[in-house]
């Protein structure tokens, strides 16, 4: 499986700020996405980050709230913007990676914890 | 209606113990699924895929229903180490089709 470095793990923000969340992996990787949990909910997606186009968001969430940028393979951002105490959430980048003859898989970095005040 | 709906437990059993989850999912028009545990306050992991035939991975064993629209994740001779949420994830195609369920807890104890 691939490594995914996730920084920052954990963040305390002030409302009204941004925070940007960086995700590299080891290794040339199919694709990569953004998932958002919060406390006692199950993961949603965020958006799908393309290299080296626009990322392809979901129903709910707008390039304006959560700009993404992929300019290669192996690296993303995403950035939380004008926080609010309900972005408190943890941030999870996630890539998909062959691990055999058309066999591909899921993995996710380990997360950022995200407090807004 | 929820998409996904597990148990949230939490299931409490001792070690050595033998323990089953359910899903059941209401999209038919699912194809892939999958079964991830996350350890608390860390990133979901990958435990195994789901076929139609049923598939065992030591420990494990997964089975798909689709005419009941469910899957179930058996556990055998359960260790302190299972302890943890288990997640079950149906996909309709690809990997940006994937919904996550709010999973089942499991508490193995000595």
């Amino acid at each position: 499986s691939a490594v995914i470095s996730q920084k920052p793990s954990r963040d305390i923000c002030q409302r009204g700020t941004s925070l940007t969340i960086q995700c590299q992996v080891d290794s040339q990787v199919t694709m990569m996405f953004w998932y958002r949990q919060q406390p006692g909910q199950s993961l949603t997606l965020i958006a799908t980050a393309n290299q080296g186009s626009e990322a392809t968001y979901e129903s709910g969430f707008v390039i304006d709230k959560f700009p993404i940028s992929r300019p290669n393979l192996t690296f993303s951002t995403l950035t939380v913007s004008n926080m609010s105490p309900e972005d408190s959430s943890i941030y999870l980048c996630s890539v998909v990676t062959r691990t055999g003859f058309a066999n591909e898989k899921l993995f996710f970095g380990s997360g950022t914890q995200l407090s807004v005040l | 209606r929820k998409e996904v709906e597990q148990d949230p437990g939490p299931f409490n059993v001792p070690e050595g113990a033998t323990v089953a989850f359910n899903c059941t999912y209401s999209n038919s028009a699912s194809q892939s699924f999958f079964w991830y545990r996350q350890d608390c306050r860390k990133e979901p992991k990958l435990l195994m895929s789901v076929y139609s035939s049923g598939n065992e991975d030591g420990r494990f064993t997964a089975q798909l229903n689709r005419a009941s629209q469910y899957i179930s994740l058996l556990i055998r001779d359960s260790k302190l180490s299972d302890s943890a949420t288990y997640l079950c994830v149906p996909s309709t195609g690809g990997f940006q089709k994937l919904v996550f369920g709010t999973g089942t807890r499991l508490l193995v104890s000595p």
